[in-house]
């Protein structure tokens, strides 16, 4: 496995701002995955970021609200922009490990609230 | 499209008893993994069990063992010899196989709580 860490663990924001999250990995990872998830609910995925390429979104996200940077196979940030009370929740990156490279490792999550 | 449904959302053990969760999905293909995972209040997902379609053998790990019924389409989870610790909630979740499991997407279901009585 993997040590998958995030900055920052939690944050409170205000309305209209943003707040960028970081997901660091020790080992190069091809495969980089932001989920949401919501109060009380399951994860969804937000986007896969592969290095050196643009992230690919699911239905329901786009990139003027999460974009997302992959400069380098070990780091990768999602930033939730413009954000209202509807955006807390928690955000998790995961990484494809593995020999059959099959499995996803979650860090730890970044607790989110909007006020 | 594929869906994953688990009909229990909290679940109640005696530490030192067996329990089970269910997972049923819904796919067309045939090749894919299924995997269980745990999040404590901690709120860390961690990887419990993963099973491959292919594989006609139940994955174990240690106390969880998985019931993976292909032509039923369900997958649930024994805990057994269970522990305070145990106590989390738990997600059912699918990735399919197909292009290489390219997308390497994973779908959840909505998760089963598992509470741990001493």
């Amino acid at each position: 496995s993997a040590v998958i860490s995030q900055k920052p663990s939690r944050d409170i924001c205000q309305r209209g701002t943003s707040l960028t999250i970081q997901c660091q990995v020790d080992s190069q990872v091809t495969m980089m995955f932001w989920y949401r998830q919501q109060p009380g609910q399951s994860l969804t995925l937000i986007a896969t970021a592969n290095q050196g390429s643009e992230a690919t979104y699911e239905s329901g996200f786009v990139i003027d609200k999460f974009p997302i940077s992959r400069p380098n196979l070990t780091f990768s940030t999602l930033t939730v922009s413009n954000m209202s009370p509807e955006d807390s929740s928690i955000y998790l990156c995961s990484v494809v490990l593995g020999q059959g490279r099959d499995t996803q490792y979650f860090g730890p999550g970044t607790r989110l609230t909007v006020l | 499209a594929q869906t994953v449904t688990q009909s229990q959302p909290e679940m109640s053990v005696q530490e030192a008893e067996t329990v089970t969760l269910s997972c049923t999905y819904d796919t067309s293909e045939s090749d894919y993994y299924l995997f269980w995972y745990k999040q404590p209040p901690s709120r860390q997902m961690i990887l419990v069990i993963r099973q491959e379609a292919y594989k006609q053998q139940n994955a174990t790990e240690n106390r969880f063992s998985v019931n993976f019924q292909k032509a039923a389409k369900s997958f649930s989870l024994k805990i057994s010899d269970s522990q305070l610790g145990d106590a989390a909630m738990y997600f059912c979740a699918y990735r399919s196989d197909a292009y290489g499991g390219a997308t390497n997407k994973l779908i959840f279901g909505t998760g089963t709580l598992l509470a741990v009585q001493p």
